[in-house]
């Protein structure tokens, strides 16, 4: 298996302008999560899913952010219009939401957005 | 929601030295706690974790203790070297599957 993959890798966009970042989860995992990471606020969930069903988005900052699962292997995390605030490093991550436990949560590479 | 804590924020030891990191959770419903390295640049990958029924989990130069009753959970390094230099993560969990609320993450620095 591939892993989990997410793509672009790096993304360098002007503020104002659009963002989508891309993500495709390992075959089989039923749980799949957006997080963001900065130096100041850390690791924060964003949003989670659950069978492609958006289970909690508290922690979407703001309407400009908006994410979507369309089917088991592909979901998006959108930002419009993007802020040099949305300056961080988001990471995809999917898990399997039964059997062992152990088997653990998995995390793609990231993307390094830059807005400026 | 959890309120997860960890300690130190930063450790700096001496290659071949142990090294501990503390995380304190606030909810008691949680079962699973993992323990994620982040090397820089890149992604969070889980190194060792524990189940609510088993109080300690020993893999190589790494272990993993848990007071439940205490609700807080240790991450133990042995003969530390160099390449243990990352940050550190706790996440504790309430359910397989379930969202990981990460701690503010322990960055370690191991001297030569």
């Amino acid at each position: 298996d591939a892993g989990v993959i997410q793509s672009p890798r790096h993304e360098v966009t002007e503020m104002g302008q659009e963002v989508t970042l891309r993500c495709k989860p390992i075959s089989g995992h039923d749980y799949l999560f957006w997080y963001r990471q900065t130096m100041m606020r850390g690791l924060e969930l964003l949003i989670y899913f659950n069978n492609n069903v958006p289970i909690d988005d508290s922690g979407m900052p703001e309407d400009r952010f908006s994410a979507k699962m369309p089917n088991a292997s592909f979901s998006t995390l959108k930002i419009q219009p993007s802020e040099p605030r949305d300056s961080a490093v988001y990471f995809c991550a999917s898990s399997l939401g039964t059997g062992d436990p152990s088997r653990g949560y998995t995390f793609g590479s990231g993307t390094r957005l830059t807005v400026v | 929601g959890e309120n997860v804590e960890q300690h130190p924020s930063t450790l700096s030891v001496q290659e071949g030295d142990s090294a501990v990191i503390k995380c304190t959770y606030s909810d008691s419903a949680s079962n699973y706690f993992p323990w994620y390295k982040q090397e820089l640049g890149k992604r969070p990958q889980l190194i060792i974790d524990i189940r609510s029924n088993v109080g300690e989990k020993k893999d190589q130069r790494i272990a993993v203790t848990l007071n439940k009753t205490a609700k807080h959970f240790s991450l133990h390094i042995t003969e530390t070297q160099p390449e243990d230099s990352a940050v550190y993560f706790c996440a504790p969990v309430k359910a397989a599957g379930n969202k990981l609320t990460f701690g503010g993450g322990t960055r370690v620095l191991v001297k030569p």
